[in-house]
């Protein structure tokens, strides 16, 4: 158990909808990153997130957002979903970033678009 | 050409046998990451390396900045070793995370 939780675990919903995804970082750890695998692209980064700010952006599309919470819960919130939008959203913590501090993975929430 | 490169794709070998597997990385980085993600889908952070070697049980992982390579070497394999083993760097222009494509290792009994 890496001390971060997603849910959901498993989602399936159909074209044209909205999505919120959520993460609770381990405890101590300021940053969240949010990662999207899908079967032909693999593991792609989307956003990081700092104690509440971002500070770094990846591949994520304008129909997709993030957030931090003060309580440094982040959600990733996903709209007008497509058929490939369909995947498995990780995320991630560490304690400041990728640059300096080991990731802990969350278990995943897997995503279907019908 | 992909900024971060793995070989191989594929590796499939008897238990005991020593693997490598291999990254290339064409960008300046911060830090470079080794996960392992079982099939099940979890993805587990096995080494984070700026420099130097790391070594954890049977795994040791190196990294050359000049060469802008690093590989992650398992001793004395076993089945449960079987999963994809993927490189990440952390990109020091823009704090980016860029994945390689994965190494799908398959030991055998």
């Amino acid at each position: 158990d890496s001390g971060v939780t997603q849910t959901p675990k498993h989602l399936i919903t159909a074209t044209g909808q909205r999505v919120t995804l959520r993460c609770s970082p381990r405890s101590g750890d300021l940053s969240v990153y949010w990662y999207q695998q899908s079967l032909d692209q693999g593991l792609q980064f989307l956003i990081q997130y700092y104690n509440g700010e971002e500070r770094a952006k990846g591949n994520i599309l304008e129909r997709f957002s993030a957030q931090q919470f003060p309580d440094l819960h982040s959600e990733l919130n996903l709209s007008s979903l497509e058929l490939g939008d369909s995947a498995l959203y990780f995320c991630a913590s560490s304690v400041v970033s990728a640059g300096t501090d080991t990731q802990y993975f969350g278990p995943g929430t897997r995503l279907t678009v019908l | 050409k992909n900024e971060v490169e793995q070989s191989p794709q594929n590796l499939t070998a008897q238990e005991g046998e020593f693997i490598t597997i291999n990254c290339s990385y064409s960008v300046g980085i911060s830090a470079l990451h080794w996960l392992q993600q079982h099939p099940g889908g979890g993805i587990v952070s096995l080494f984070m390396l700026s420099s130097g070697k790391k070594k954890h049980g049977r795994l040791i992982a190196t990294i050359n900045i000049q060469e802008k390579h690093s590989s992650l070497h398992i001793t004395a394999s076993h089945p449960r070793d079987s999963a994809v083993y993927i490189c990440a760097v952390g990109v020091n222009r823009d704090d980016k995370i860029i994945f390689g494509k994965g190494t799908r290792l398959h030991i055998l009994p």
